[in-house]
């Protein structure tokens, strides 16, 4: 198991309220991303870090935002949910290898209702 | 527009029996790599085979790599029911970080 964690593992909430998903590595990995998935379906990219003070938007755009004021910490923060934001995210980090092996955390189910 | 495609996207077979899939990229990559992911849960890296490789093996996994094709495939002899899950590509290049295929499920039934 890769030492990457993501809190909670399970969120239902009503729609308009502000959230935050947690995510943190203990590696001290530089790299960071998060992953949107709805059931069976690919994963979309929506934001990265190459390290502290650094944050990019992903390939699919997203109404959340980031931040990555700490190396093991990059949580992400919708501001007010709508049932349209209910998915899996999973959080992944890796470390400058030249590889870009990624290790993923047990990832948050979101339900906005 | 997504880098790796995978086919088939569903694969049901028996314990025992081998399970193939493929993947096919568009574009020029350092490495392919293939992750696992069982049910409600995040992926695993399982193999990575570097665009200079042909094949490679890891226990009951074995991975190809056709540059000239732009495709690999990823092969599970022996298949158990803990071999369940979804099987994900993922290609890394220059560009810094992985494009995942939209993965296959296998379904292995004792």
């Amino acid at each position: 198991e890769a030492d990457i964690y993501q809190t909670p593992r399970y969120l239902v909430i009503g729609t308009g309220k502000k959230i935050t998903l947690e995510c943190s590595q203990t590696m001290g990995h530089d790299k960071m991303y998060w992953y949107q998935q709805d059931p069976g379906m690919e994963l979309h990219l929506i934001h990265y870090s190459y390290g502290v003070n650094s944050t990019e938007k992903g390939d699919l755009s997203s109404e959340s935002t980031v931040s990555r004021i700490r190396t093991e910490h990059f949580p992400l923060t919708l501001e007010s949910a709508r049932p349209s934001h209910t998915s899996q995210y999973l959080c992944a980090s890796s470390a400058w290898t030249g590889t870009d092996t990624q290790y993923f955390g047990p990832g948050t189910r979101l339900t906005v209702l | 527009s997504q880098q790796g495609e995978e086919d088939p996207q569903a694969l049901s077979i028996q314990e025992g029996e081998n399970a193939t899939m493929n993947c096919s990229y568009k574009t020029s990559i350092n490495n392919l790599q293939w992750y696992r992911q069982n049910s409600g849960r995040g992926l695993v890296h399982l193999i990575l085979i570097r665009s200079n490789e042909r094949e490679k093996h890891s226990g009951r996994l074995r991975v190809t790599l056709d540059t000239s094709k732009k495709s690999s495939s990823l092969l599970i002899t022996a298949s158990r029911a803990a071999d369940t899950a979804s099987y994900f590509c993922a290609t890394g290049g220059s560009w810094g970080k992985l494009q995942f295929g939209a993965g296959t499920q296998v379904v292995v039934t004792p």
